[in-house]
């Protein structure tokens, strides 16, 4: 069973379009995030969403929408594509609450997103 | 704010070579430390973690130790093998705000 999923993987578009990156974790976990990795594997953390709240909302463009429709899915939807969001974006999740204390994140697979 | 700082690589070895990645942390209070694999291709998974000083985390022949007096967690392994290549990322947890390191790309020739 897959605890973190994503789809798709491969995401191949063009630029101006709009796409979406769907996550969904079967974990339990009440946190879920968007991260970016650059082709220099930097990861930088986009959105992260607890309980269906957001709580980190980073310098992203307001093109990148991450709507979270319960705590067990958090998606991304990007407007308007340019060539700079090319990237791997990962889905991940955690347990936040008190009983858990600094737990690990758990991340999906991936999505590459091309913007020609 | 919370940083973790990992030695930059890539790192080449041969096969059954000695491995060890330096980490080093600055944080307050007591932030919980892991290290995570990223093979080609794939998403990271947590490879091992330490809670508390002195703990000692270790997975798949990878040994790190948790050690508050030099805020370092190094990762180790005595006999890397090809299937070892990956990209690592040394990681830390501080009241629920996580911290990565930049990563740092191990190729292991046969």
């Amino acid at each position: 069973d897959t605890a973190v999923s994503q789809t798709p993987k491969y995401l191949v578009t063009q630029m101006g379009n709009d796409k979406s990156i769907k996550c969904e974790q079967n974990l339990g976990h009440d946190t879920m995030y968007w991260y970016k990795q650059d082709s220099k594997k930097f990861l930088k953390i986009m959105f992260s969403y607890n309980n269906k709240e957001l709580i980190i909302n980073e310098t992203v463009p307001n093109r990148f929408s991450p709507k979270s429709p319960d705590k067990a899915h958090l998606n991304l939807h990007i407007n308007s594509l340019e060539l700079g969001d090319s990237a791997v974006y990962f889905c991940a999740s955690s347990q936040t609450d008190h009983t858990v204390r600094n737990s690990p994140l758990h991340f999906g697979n991936g999505t590459r997103l091309t913007v020609t | 704010g919370d940083s973790v700082t990992q030695m930059e690589g890539p790192v080449t070895l041969s096969e059954e070579a000695f491995l060890t990645i330096n980490c080093t942390y600055t944080a307050t209070g007591y932030p919980s430390l892991f290290w995570y694999v990223q093979y080609p291709g794939e998403g990271l998974q947590l490879l091992l973690k330490a809670t508390k000083a002195d703990d000692k985390g270790s997975n798949k022949g990878f040994e790190a130790t948790y050690r508050k007096e030099t805020t370092s967690f190094h990762l180790e392994k005595g006999s890397v093998q090809v299937s070892d290549s990956a990209v690592y990322f040394c990681a830390l947890i501080n009241d629920y705000k996580l911290s990565f390191g930049a990563g740092t790309t191990v190729t292991v020739r046969a």
